[in-house]
């Protein structure tokens, strides 16, 4: 009864290479989220769709291509990857974009790039 | 633009200590105010939220209030467990900016020991 589940888990690759996250949610929300924490635990929102358009998107480097099938499934494809991409990757939804909703998050992604 | 500053940590606390985590913010519109806790490999978890001044939330014994005189939301416990030993994340979620975009301050590590 998971609520937002990612996959993989952990994700190990070589700098160049291209990799995808995979992120649904089953709390009929219609807004969902990706951020990125760093080595330091700063956590900062990359993107955001709502019924499946995009509404945020921050200033993230064009290798970063968020796409969603459906309200309940937001997925990350990352391009080319560098070094500075090692970092957790959380998926969060929430019911709304109205800013008073609280946010449900993911378990993360941990991205290293060797 | 709008921001969250939090008391850098780590805190470390004896168990059934006072606990308090300082979160004062920055912000043009209105926002709501969130805490989040992030126990070790997981993601966040709401722990609780005030979306007008002087709002009260309250959840498992942690209390904070919306202060807007001294745009602050500071956390506290009275009698802190082991099990409260976690990263806890103040953020703000502006209605101004039309979309529930969460802006976190850099979280503050709680130890909390026997």
């Amino acid at each position: 009864d998971t609520a937002v589940s990612q996959t993989p888990k952990y994700l190990v690759t070589q700098m160049g290479n291209d990799k995808s996250i995979k992120c649904e949610q089953n709390l009929g929300h219609d807004t969902m989220y990706w951020y990125k924490q760093d080595s330091k635990k700063f956590l900062k929102i990359m993107f955001s769709y709502n019924n499946k358009e995009l509404i945020i998107n921050e200033t993230v480097p064009n290798r970063f291509s968020p796409k969603s099938p459906d309200k309940a499934h937001l997925n990350l494809h990352i391009n080319s990857l560098e070094l500075g991409d090692s970092a957790v990757y959380f998926c969060a939804s929430s019911q709304g974009w109205g800013g008073t909703q609280p946010q449900h998050f993911g378990d993360g992604t941990r991205l290293s790039i060797l | 633009g709008d921001s969250v500053t939090q008391m850098e940590g780590p805190v470390t606390l004896s168990e059934e200590a006072f606990l308090t985590i300082n979160c004062t913010y920055t912000a043009t519109g209105y926002p709501s105010l969130f805490w989040y806790v992030q126990y070790p490999g997981e993601g966040l978890q709401l722990l609780l939220k005030a979306t007008k001044a002087d709002d009260k939330g309250s959840n498992k014994g942690f209390e904070a209030t919306y202060r807007k005189e001294t745009t602050s939301f500071h956390l506290e416990k009275g009698s802190v467990q082991v099990s409260d030993s976690a990263v806890y994340f103040c953020a703000l979620s502006d209605r101004a900016g039309g979309y529930n975009k969460l802006i976190f301050g850099a979280g503050t590590r709680l130890a909390v020991h026997p």
